[in-house]
Formats: structure tokens, sequence, C-alpha cells
């Protein structure tokens, strides 16, 4: 059964950089039926898609985030990645990885999601 | 980018009660919809896929329709463990959107 589960800091400073990590068990993320995707929720709010990842390495990002994000894939260690540079406390947020199962033309839904992990920004 | 709003924000309903959320874009996603329950501390799990394509897993009290810029989950018969949040979201163009997200109370 595939398991995702997100790591990283749970507090980061304004204006460094957030980085965060899922790492993909029970299924390999080279497969050509699958997309894998970050989704962050701030507290006591709605969700908010950040980005895509195909595992051949290609991406794609919400505009609101575009100049700050990058989504990147570690096949050798079944994980892929989030940073987000120049962070604020509007970044403070549960940050989801999940999976997206490809079926026609992206964009796709999500079928399965981590746990997720919280991020606070503060210094 | 699409805009999904949701309605009611919050619901009120009893156990055995049959309740309706409805999501409307604010364009055309065809039927490129999915469904979400949320419930508190917990990462969203998927319910309908496709605007009325069941997951697998899920009870079939569960229901979604509609197709365009209107959709709606159905629940027939709530059940305690049916009460949470339900987010809809949009797939028919980047960036992928959510619903705001309706609070499914007990009465």
């Amino acid at each position: 059964q595939l398991q995702l589960q997100e790591s990283g800091p749970g507090l980061v400073k304004p204006s460094e950089t957030l980085s965060l990590t899922c790492t993909v068990s029970g299924g390999s993320i080279r497969n050509d039926n699958y997309y894998w995707a970050w989704i962050r929720q701030p507290p006591v709010k709605g969700l908010e898609w950040i980005g895509t990842i195909y595992y051949r390495a290609s991406t794609d990002y919400n505009p609101s985030l575009q100049s700050r994000v990058t989504i990147s894939v570690d096949t050798s260690k079944n994980q892929f990645s989030l940073r987000l540079t120049s962070v604020t406390a509007a970044d403070t947020a549960v940050y989801y990885c999940a999976r997206h199962p490809v079926g026609g033309t992206p964009p796709y839904y999500m079928d399965v999601w981590g746990i997720g992990t919280t991020v606070t920004v503060s210094s | 980018d699409i805009q999904m709003t949701q309605s009611p924000s919050t619901l009120s309903a009893s156990v055995g009660d049959r309740v309706t959320i409805t999501c409307r874009a604010s364009q055309t996603i065809y039927t490129w919809l999915a469904w979400y329950q949320q419930k508190s501390g917990k990462a969203p799990n998927l319910l309908i896929y496709k605007a009325s394509s069941l997951e697998g897993g899920v009870p079939s009290r569960f229901s979604g329709s509609g197709s365009g810029t209107q959709f709606t989950l159905t629940i027939s018969s709530l059940e305690p463990d049916d009460f949470a949040t339900y987010y809809c979201q949009q797939y028919n163009h980047y960036p992928i959107t959510f619903g705001h997200g309706t609070r499914l109370e007990i009465k």
C-alpha cells in the first residue's frame, strides 16, 4: 500500500527558505501512471495547490507562488522535494504531499495524501 | 484562475439525514471535479472524482453529480463518522483550485 511521508523543519525564519521532502514507500516514484504534488493549508483555512512534478522532472506551479517555488525529484531515493524561498508568516501552513493518478491530460485529482507536516514561519 | 464556490459554508444536520453540498465553478470544468472529506487534524481523503465516480473503499451513501459549472455531493443517510469538512476541487485547468469548504456539523 502506497504511503507518503513529509519531512523537514517545523520552524523557518522569515526571509529564509522552506525545504520539505516527501518520501514515497510501497511503490515507485518512477511510474508513468502517477504525478506527484505539494498542497498546503494555512491555519483554519482551505487548501492551496502549490505544484506538481512528473518523475521525468516536468513541473507545473501555482502562478501565485511560481517565483518562489521549486519542486524536484530524486528517483534514487524515491523522494520529491519542495523549496519555497523568501518565506513570510503567510507561508505558515500544514504542507501535504500527494499523488495524482494520470488519466488523459493534466491536471489531475489527488488520490493518496501524506499525513502533513506543520511549518511555522517565525523569528 | 477558476474560482470554486461552495455552499453552504456550514451545514447542521442529524444522523440519518440526507444532505447535499453544492459547488459552482466560475467557468466550465466539464466533469473534472473531485470531492474530498477532511477530518480535524487529518489529511483530505478522496471521495469522488470525475464528478460522479466513487473512489474505491468509499461508502455508497456518498454520491456526486453535475457537469459544466454546477456540482453536488450528496450523502444519502448521515452516519456519525461523516461529520467533517468537505472540499471540491477542479482539475480542468491549471492552477488546480479548491472550494473554501463546507463544514458539516451535528445539529
